[in-house]
Formats: C-alpha cells, sequence, structure tokens
C-alpha cells in the first residue's frame, strides 16, 4: 500500500535558521511527488512538483529534492511567514487515482 | 474564476439532517478530487472524477456520502443523515488530468452538531 510519512510533526525555528523537512515515501511506481504549503483556515497551496530522483525545484527560501525514497524540503534563512504546514504527496504511476498525503509538518518561525 | 471555489465555506448542521457542498473547478480541468480533512489530520482521499469516466468511490466512508459531476464541470458532494464524525474541512481540487498537479479550493468547513 502506498505510504508517505513526513517527519518532523512540528519544528520551531528561529528567523534565518536554516532546516529540512522530510517526507519518506513507498509506492509501486512514482508517477510524482508534490509538496504542498497550508495555512491555518485554507486550502492546500501548491509548491512544487518532482518526478525523478536527482530533481530539485526552487522557489525563493525553499528548495525541494527527491531521491527513490524520500524528499526534502529545505528552508533557507526563513521568515515568519513561511509559517506554515508543509504537505507532502504521492502519486503512482499505476492503481488509485488518488494522490495519498502524509500528514504535514507544522513549521513555525520565530522572529 | 481562476481557482476552485467551494461553496459553503461554513455549514453548520444538526445530527440527522442531509448536506450538499458545492465545487467549482477550474475551466478546463477534466479531473476533480473531493477530500476530507479532519482536525490536526492528513487529507483522506474521498473520490475522483475524470471527464465522463465513471467515478472512483474507493475512498468514500460509508453510503451515507456520494457525489455527482454535472456536465463535466461542477460537483456536489452529498452527505446524509450526517453525524457528529462527520465534522470536518472538505476540500475540493481539480487538475488538466490525472497526473498532473492538483488545485485546491479554500474547503468547505462542516460542523454537526
Amino acid at each position: 500500500e502506498d505510504q508517505v510519512t513526513q517527519s518532523p510533526e512540528a519544528l520551531r525555528l528561529q528567523e534565518g535558521e536554516s532546516s529540512s523537512l522530510n517526507c519518506s515515501y513507498t509506492v509501486s511506481g512514482l508517477r510524482g511527488l508534490f509538496w504542498y504549503r497550508q495555512d491555518p483556515g485554507k486550502g492546500p497551496e501548491f509548491l512544487f512538483t518532482l518526478y525523478s530522483a536527482g530533481e530539485e525545484k526552487e522557489k525563493e527560501r525553499l528548495k525541494a529534492t527527491l531521491t527513490k525514497k524520500e524528499s526534502f524540503l529545505h528552508i533557507t534563512a526563513p521568515k515568519p511567514e513561511d509559517s506554515a504546514t508543509y504537505l507532502c504527496a504521492v502519486q503512482a504511476a499505476i492503481g488509485g487515482n488518488d494522490m495519498r498525503f502524509g500528514a504535514g509538518t507544522r513549521l513555525t518561525v520565530k522572529p | 474564476g481562476a481557482g476552485v471555489s467551494q461553496s459553503p465555506s461554513n455549514k453548520v448542521t444538526e445530527k440527522g439532517k442531509d448536506v450538499e457542498l458545492r465545487c467549482d473547478p477550474i475551466s478546463g480541468h477534466t479531473a476533480l478530487y473531493w477530500y476530507r480533512q479532519s482536525l490536526g489530520q492528513g487529507l483522506e482521499f474521498l473520490i475522483y472524477f475524470q471527464g465522463n469516466s465513471a467515478p472512483d468511490k474507493s475512498g468514500l466512508p460509508s453510503d451515507r456520502f456520494s457525489a455527482e459531476r454535472t456536465g463535466g464541470s461542477v460537483s456536489t458532494l452529498t452527505i446524509q443523515r450526517t453525524q457528529q464524525e462527520d465534522s470536518a474541512v472538505y476540500l475540493c481540487a481539480s487538475s488538466p488530468t490525472w497526473g498532473n498537479t492538483i488545485y485546491f479550493g479554500e474547503g468547505s468547513w462542516l460542523t454537526v452538531v
């Protein structure tokens, strides 16, 4: 069964303190791995899609990387406005139609 | 509208009543998803529509839940005889087709009292 595990569950950083969020997955053939950001009371906002091991994508202070078993979301010099829950999801190349989501990492960046 | 639109944004209903939640996907998107997110929990897949194909209902938690998509566009999620455990945010998402990035609406917050 496809599974997505995110760690840590919660992360508190000081402004400017870089760190990484982890997304480990098992899937029967990866179609794509997706990162979303979710603010309280809002729907998830799309950040990145990664399709193959070795691929990297960047957007402002965020960089997502992918291996055959996990993905990392690196946050460089975070700011308080980066505080949110970050969700990882995978879609299998065959099998189910759904995207399987992890439980998320709740990031808090203190000024 | 540029994004996925959902209504109502908030709904409080009494236990045992039926509710309908509406989703208007991004224009031209053929794939439409419904997910449920309970407080502090991850997203739970409910149902998937792709064009005129039969929907994938494998995530619906019980036969009290149903969904339809009319004309390949607007979708309605219906919950009959609501229970307190149905309280959650119901998120709709759409995609140009299967396998592409999906874009979410802001959700419909359902509270069953």
